[in-house]
């Protein structure tokens, strides 16, 4: 099994300030790295699939970069409706996809 | 408009047995692979299993092969999950979602189910 890493797993950002996540892979999973946002009460909604590539209606605030073991989301200047738990997924090798941990993004 | 509607919470004891659905709408049902996902109180999240409607073929992570079980109902868009026996270490939310593309990750999600099992 894979195992995904996310750090850290609390980031606490002011609004309009830059966000920073990563997430490592025990072994390369090459792009196929999918990041998730997941608020209180909801389930998780699909952002960035293919390491890089928003899904449609994204605000372009958010990217995606890495291949290989190693991924970053960065949120370039956080809004109120940013302040969530993100995910991580690696979906290249099956039994089982799986996630991370998650990081935390709270307001500071 | 693809919508993924789940069914109503359930509270159960030990050893019995549950199935809970995921109604899938706006779309070819059969066409998209379904997936299944758990999240434990406060924790993160664990694929269960896939399963491509159009002909059952459904995959496990050998964490939950032999505890739960896959089925979809091709005649009323629906999906299912299963156990034949709960355990308390069941408790948790429960998540269907269709995977995008082919084994691409998902992008439409249920609402989720809560599973409470206690005795």
């Amino acid at each position: 099994e894979i195992v995904m890493t996310q750090s850290p797993a609390t980031l606490s950002v002011s609004p309009g300030e830059r966000a920073t996540l990563s997430c490592r892979a025990s072994q390369s999973v090459s792009n196929n790295l999918a990041w998730y946002q997941q608020k209180p009460g909801q389930p998780p909604r699909l952002l960035i699939y293919y390491a890089s590539t928003r899904v449609t209606g994204l605000p372009a605030r958010f990217s995606g970069s890495g291949s290989g073991t190693e991924f970053t989301l960065t949120i370039s200047s956080l809004q109120s409706e940013d302040f969530a738990v993100y995910y991580c997924q690696q979906y290249d090798y099956w039994p089982p996809w799986t996630f991370g941990q998650g990081t935390k993004v709270e307001i500071k | 408009e693809v919508q993924l509607v789940q069914s109503g919470g359930e509270v159960k004891k030990p050893g019995e047995s549950l199935r809970i659905s995921c109604q899938a709408s706006g779309y070819n049902f059969a066409t998209y692979w379904i997936g299944w996902v758990r999240q434990m109180s406060g924790k993160g999240l664990q694929w269960i299993g896939v399963i491509y409607p159009g002909d059952s073929d459904a995959r496990y992570n050998p964490s939950f092969e032999g505890q739960v079980s896959l089925s979809v109902d091709r005649s009323i868009a629906t999906a299912y999950l299963q156990w034949g026996s709960l355990r308390t270490s069941d408790t948790a939310i429960y998540y269907c979602a269709r995977l995008s593309g082919s084994w691409e990750p998902p992008d439409f999600w249920g609402q989720g189910t809560l599973v409470s099992v206690s005795s």
